[in-house]
């Protein structure tokens, strides 16, 4: 079983449509939990840190559910730019070793 | 600011060939990482480096030997390619002291025939 599973999609999203995906975690232990953005053939970049109260950036907002053992992550009023493949990243280590989904990919269409 | 720089930025390795892909941060990171991405597996960690003159093994670490030259820089070294390293290789960092943001490079597109 792999450390961090995703849905790998592809989502197909409405312009200004909301879309929301999961990602769930083997290791109970795990201590920090990230949203990653990566565009076709770009290197991985933080979109958000997930924090156990969950938390909101602008039209994001990422979840944490501990007792079940996944992340999640909403995209609202969806835009076109919003088109990319999302990883789901898990810190098991004290001093951040990462463990990468193999994300899920989102496409928003006009 | 360059951030984490990759290079070369596309290979192509003969099977048996050796080749070292270099890796330099100027951000004073503590720990550096590299992985390697396949479609479908997601990243995963070949070697890492929690501190200058430290490294240790990742979840895929055969058939690759790395060196921490000095807090900047990272190499990765692979002795005799193989096919099955046709991948995109990622080298990343981050700030020691817990779970931060890693920032990667570019990607090294790697294909061995």
């Amino acid at each position: 079983r792999k450390e961090v599973e995703q849905d790998p999609g592809p989502f197909n999203v409405p312009e200004g449509a909301t879309v929301a995906f999961n990602c769930t975690y083997s290791n109970s232990a795990s201590q920090s939990f990230f949203w990653y953005r990566q565009d076709c053939r770009k290197e991985p970049k933080l979109l958000m840190s997930v924090y156990s109260s969950g938390n909101e950036d602008g039209r994001f907002t990422a979840q944490l559910n501990r007792a079940s053992q996944y992340i999640s992550l909403l995209i609202r009023d969806s835009k076109l730019s919003d088109s990319a493949t999302y990883l789901c990243v898990v810190a098991t280590d004290s001093w951040g070793k990462l463990q990468f989904g193999a994300g899920t990919q989102v496409v928003v269409t006009p | 600011n360059a951030g984490v720089t990759q290079t070369p930025k596309f290979q192509v390795l003969k099977t048996g060939q050796s080749m070292t892909l270099q890796c330099a941060q100027d951000m004073n990171h503590n720990s550096m990482y590299w992985y390697r991405q396949d479609p479908g597996m997601g990243l995963r960690l070949i070697y890492y480096s929690a501190s200058e003159g430290t490294t240790d093994k990742g979840e895929v670490p055969n058939g690759y030997n790395v060196s921490r030259l000095n807090k900047r820089e990272f190499s990765l070294r692979l002795e005799s390619a193989a096919p099955s390293q046709t991948s995109v290789y990622f080298c990343a960092s981050s700030e020691v002291g817990g779970p931060t943001e890693a920032f990667f490079g570019q990607g090294t597109r790697l294909t061995v025939v």
